[in-house]
């Protein structure tokens, strides 16, 4: 079993959808849980990142943690075209030396 | 630079080849990190630079993936005898601090294809 599981879709919605993005993590250590973007042909890149349990909002995005069921979700309002890009959640191990990162889901945002 | 920098973009190599991959990192970023990303799958970690000293290279595959950063600044890594399987795109990341993975910024990878 990997440490952190993702679905990889793909997820299709319509522009201005809520969109809700997964991740289930088995490591009980893990203490920060974090959300990057990779575009196509790039490299990902931090969209935020949460401390323990409860809610993070930044501009379109939340992010949650529920520590008890071991369940991180990205929620995207008012989703974009410009939002289609594979979401990969990730925690960093204890030493803060390396992240473990989920499949990605690849989310497409049609116009 | 503004950003981590990683060359060349693509690589293609016929199995058995020796390949050298080069990342630069961000100016005076002390940390530096090595990840596999395979097709549909998140970056796997490979290795740790803090400065010169890799402290961490749990995640290397095999005795044929080898990764220096002799002045703590640019950091090769460097793939013997390629076979199908390091079919994958190889990311660079950098941080300023010390083992501060949270804050690291990567680059835009190298696509490597053994044929």
């Amino acid at each position: 079993q990997k440490e952190v599981e993702q679905d990889p879709g793909p997820l299709s919605v319509p522009e201005g959808a809520i969109v809700s993005l997964n991740c289930t993590y088995s490591n009980s250590a893990f203490q920060y849980f974090m959300w990057y973007r990779q575009y196509s042909r790039k490299g990902p890149e931090l969209l935020m990142y949460t401390y323990s349990s409860g809610n993070k909002e930044d501009g379109r995005f939340t992010a949650q943690v529920d520590k008890s069921s071991k369940y991180i979700s990205l929620f995207i309002r008012d989703s974009q075209p410009s939002d289609s890009a594979t979401y990969l959640c990730a925690n960093p191990n204890t030493g803060f030396q390396k992240l473990v990162f989920g499949t990605g889901t690849r989310l497409l945002v049609s116009p | 630079g503004a950003g981590v920098s990683q060359s060349p973009r693509y690589k293609v190599a016929k199995r058995g080849q020796d390949v050298a991959l080069r990342c630069d990192p961000i100016s005076g970023h002390v940390s530096l990190f090595w990840y596999q990303q395979a097709l549909g799958q998140g970056p796997e970690f490979l290795t740790y630079f803090q400065n010169e000293a890799q402290l961490d290279k749990s995640g290397l595959p095999s005795d044929r993936f080898f990764a220096e950063r002799p002045e703590g600044s640019v950091s090769t890594l460097k793939i013997q005898r390629t076979q199908q399987e390091d079919s994958a795109v190889y990311l660079c990341a950098s941080s300023l601090g010390a083992g501060s993975t949270t804050e690291a910024f990567f680059g835009q990878g190298t696509r490597l294809t053994v044929v």
